[in-house]
């Protein structure tokens, strides 16, 4: 049963950098992606950008380049960089795992099958 | 890009049936069969629910089905029972650059 586990500090300071990693455990990480998506207190859920095993990203444009996703295959880790965070940042962080949908054309789809418990970010001053 | 819409709150008795609507626009729902389902009991992850618009994976209960109609995805949990209190998501792909677009959730309240 492959499993997924975010780390990282829980405590930022205004424009300070977060860093969080995802450990994936019990399984292969071969031909799946792997996100990043955070769901801020009280709220929805926002996707934050993806990496596919062998390195390649995409990312949610309205993070404005703010972020950064990198992997180490050979750890089964991913990790998140978000820079200059501020109190709008302030949330519970998941990395989940999806994978393609090929009927006909290659889709990256959504269907978030394993989630990790999520790691709570607070940014204050 | 906007996130889809949900009904804020469904209520039902148990045994009931309960469904309830996530709409989009043509650029998500309408144009991609790539929907999915989520549900979200509190303090706790999402679990996956519903993928590929009907499809449920391994372990999710036969009571919980969805369809999708133009720009509108439906998910129906019948035979309600108390452990299907929480909160319900879905997520489209969208051809916009955000990529994966949720939707607003809808609480499920079993009286």
């Amino acid at each position: 049963q492959v499993q997924l586990k975010e780390s990282g500090p829980g405590l930022l300071k205004p424009s300070e950098t977060l860093s969080l990693t995802c450990t994936v455990s019990g399984g292969s990480i071969d031909s799946f992606f792997y996100s990043w998506i955070r769901q801020s207190p009280g709220k929805g859920l926002e996707w934050l950008g993806y990496i596919f095993y062998s390195g390649n990203t995409k990312y949610n444009p309205s993070l404005k380049s703010r972020v950064t996703i990198s992997g180490d295959p050979p750890k089964k880790q991913f990790s998140l960089t978000l820079t200059s965070v501020s109190a709008a940042d302030t949330a519970v962080y998941f990395c989940a795992r999806h994978r393609a949908d090929c009927r006909g054309v290659c889709y990256v789809a959504p269907y978030f099958d394993t989630w990790g418990p999520g790691s709570l970010v607070t940014v204050s001053s | 890009q906007s996130a889809l819409t949900q009904p804020a709150s469904v209520s039902g008795a148990p045994g009931q049936s309960i469904t309830f609507s996530c709409t989009g626009t043509g650029s998500d729902i309408g144009a991609y069969s790539l929907v999915s389902w989520f549900q979200q009991h509190p303090g706790s992850p999402p679990r996956l629910l519903i993928s590929e618009v009907t499809k449920r994976p391994s372990g999710v209960s036969p009571r919980f089905s969805a369809s999708k109609s133009g720009n509108t995805a439906s998910l129906t949990i019948s035979g309600l029972q108390a452990d299907d209190e929480a909160d319900y998501y879905c997520c489209s792909y969208s051809e916009s650059d955000s990529l994966y677009v949720f939707g607003t959730g809808t609480k499920v309240t079993v009286l």
